[in-house]
């Protein structure tokens, strides 16, 4: 069964600094990797979609990175801003397609 | 705008008393699906649609039912609600199966009492 880990936890850095969260999955059988955001008591955002055929994906600050074989991915943020606490969620399909298997998030601070 | 919609926002409730949580998205999405959020637990999916007509369990559908008449609307019901159906829900859609982005609806905070 897939099961999807993130680490840290919990960051805490100050504004400015650039930073990793890492997500790792049991299963390297997955259609794509998706990277979401989420506010306290709010929905989830899409950050970035990687297709399983894939590397890696960058949409402004961010930048996500796919490595299937090993069952890894990163999100890197550069730059970051206090605007950018919240909780990061992985997600990778399940092999059917059918299902996002989610990580339990990283929740990030950023202190001005 | 593109977007899921999901009503309501919140909702308190009893044992028992019948619900339908409402999800509906604009995008003409094949596939649409739901989650539940719990501490500790993470986001686990309860139900899906692959398209209109077609429903199937995912990992955690005790409790609850589904129906996808219409393409764009795929409601959420829970018949007779306990405490431990109490909860955060999220609805998502996407263009098909397989290798689409998905989007989330805002969230359905659910307390049973």
């Amino acid at each position: 069964k897939q099961e999807v880990t993130q680490i840290p936890a919990a960051l805490s850095v100050p504004e400015g600094e650039n930073l990793v969260l890492n997500c790792s999955f049991t299963d390297s059988a997955i259609y794509n990797l998706q990277w979401f955001r989420q506010d306290p008591g709010k929905g989830l955002t899409s950050l970035l979609l990687i297709q399983s055929s894939q590397r890696e994906q960058t949409s402004g600050r961010l930048n996500a990175s796919l490595d299937k074989s090993s069952g890894r991915s990163t999100l890197y943020i550069a730059a970051s801003q206090p605007g950018d606490s919240a909780t990061y969620l992985c997600a990778v399909s399940n092999q059917a397609g059918t299902a996002l298997i989610f990580g339990k998030g990283t929740t990030l601070s950023v202190s001005s | 705008e593109a977007q899921v919609t999901q009503n309501p926002r919140y909702l308190i409730t009893v044992t028992g008393k019948k619900l339908t949580v409402t999800c509906s998205q604009n995008m003409n999405h094949e596939y649409m699906s739901w989650y539940r959020q719990d501490p500790g637990l993470g986001l686990r999916q309860i139900y899906y649609s692959m398209n209109v007509e077609v429903t199937d369990k995912g990992d955690v559908p005790e409790g609850y039912k589904v129906s996808r008449k219409e393409k764009r609307n795929f409601p959420l019901i829970l018949e007779s609600p306990s405490p431990n159906q109490t909860s955060l829900y999220f609805c998502a859609s996407s263009r098909n199966l397989g290798s689409y982005e998905q989007y989330f609806g805002p969230g359905t905070r659910l307390t049973v009492t």
